[in-house]
């Protein structure tokens, strides 16, 4: 059975900071795709960022970037430059087939920016 | 674009009533998805439609039944609620069952059974 495992139930930065949200996983697949997902107060779930486990080139998408080390199984985010907007629950997320399809999630990480 | 449509928003059930909820995408998408959400659990698949005509179990499966009505739609019933189903339940969907094909979701129901 594939886990994600976010250790970080909640974080909080200054607006303008820099903050990084940790993920691990486990997978005994060789190929699969790791997610970010924020989920604003809304409840609408956004995908943030993708990458691809056989990709070494770290994803970027703006002020969002991960750094993914294959080895350790790990699979942060970064974000650079904090804005209000970026407050909400982050949801790192696993994808490799093996079994049954769907999204494997972790249970979240709530971001606070401090004004 | 409408995306991914749920209804409804909101449902408060007593224990024992049934209700079905709806979910319908209009971008030709494959693969649907019923997840649920609980407060320190993250997203839990109940049931997923890899394509049109086929339904398989998630991880959370017991007390659900799906119907994936056609390649649009896909709904979610609760035969007998129980307080345990107290949740918000997202439908999501996807082009194809494939690693690269990210996943889409409504905006969620919230229900509670009391």
């Amino acid at each position: 059975a594939q886990t994600v495992t976010q250790s970080q139930p909640e974080m909080s930065v200054q607006e303008a900071e820099t903050v990084t949200l940790s993920c691990t996983y486990d997978t005994s697949e060789s190929d699969y795709y790791l997610f970010w997902y924020k989920q604003p107060p809304s409840r609408q779930m956004i995908l943030v960022i993708r990458q691809e486990a056989y990709k070494q080139q770290n994803a970027t998408e703006n002020r969002f970037s991960v750094n993914f080390q294959k080895a350790a199984k790990s699979f942060s985010l970064k974000i650079s430059d904090s804005q209000l907007g970026d407050a909400a629950m982050y949801f790192c997320a696993l994808y490799s087939g093996g079994g049954a399809d769907g999204l494997t999630f972790g249970k979240g990480t709530h971001l606070i920016i401090q004004p | 674009n409408a995306g991914v449509t749920q209804t409804p928003k909101f449902q408060v059930l007593k224990t024992g009533q049934s209700m079905t909820l709806q979910c319908a995408q209009d971008m030709n998408h494959n693969s649907m998805y019923w997840y649920r959400q609980d407060p320190g659990m993250g997203l839990r698949l109940i049931y997923y439609s890899a394509s049109e005509g086929t339904t398989d179990k998630g991880e959370v499966p017991n007390g659900y039944n799906v119907s994936r009505l056609n390649k649009r739609e896909f709904s979610l019933r609760l035969e007998s609620a129980a307080p345990s189903q107290t949740s918000v339940y997202f439908c999501a969907s996807r082009e194809f069952s494939s690693y690269n094909s990210p996943l889409h979701f409504g905006n969620g129901t919230r229900l509670t059974v009391t």
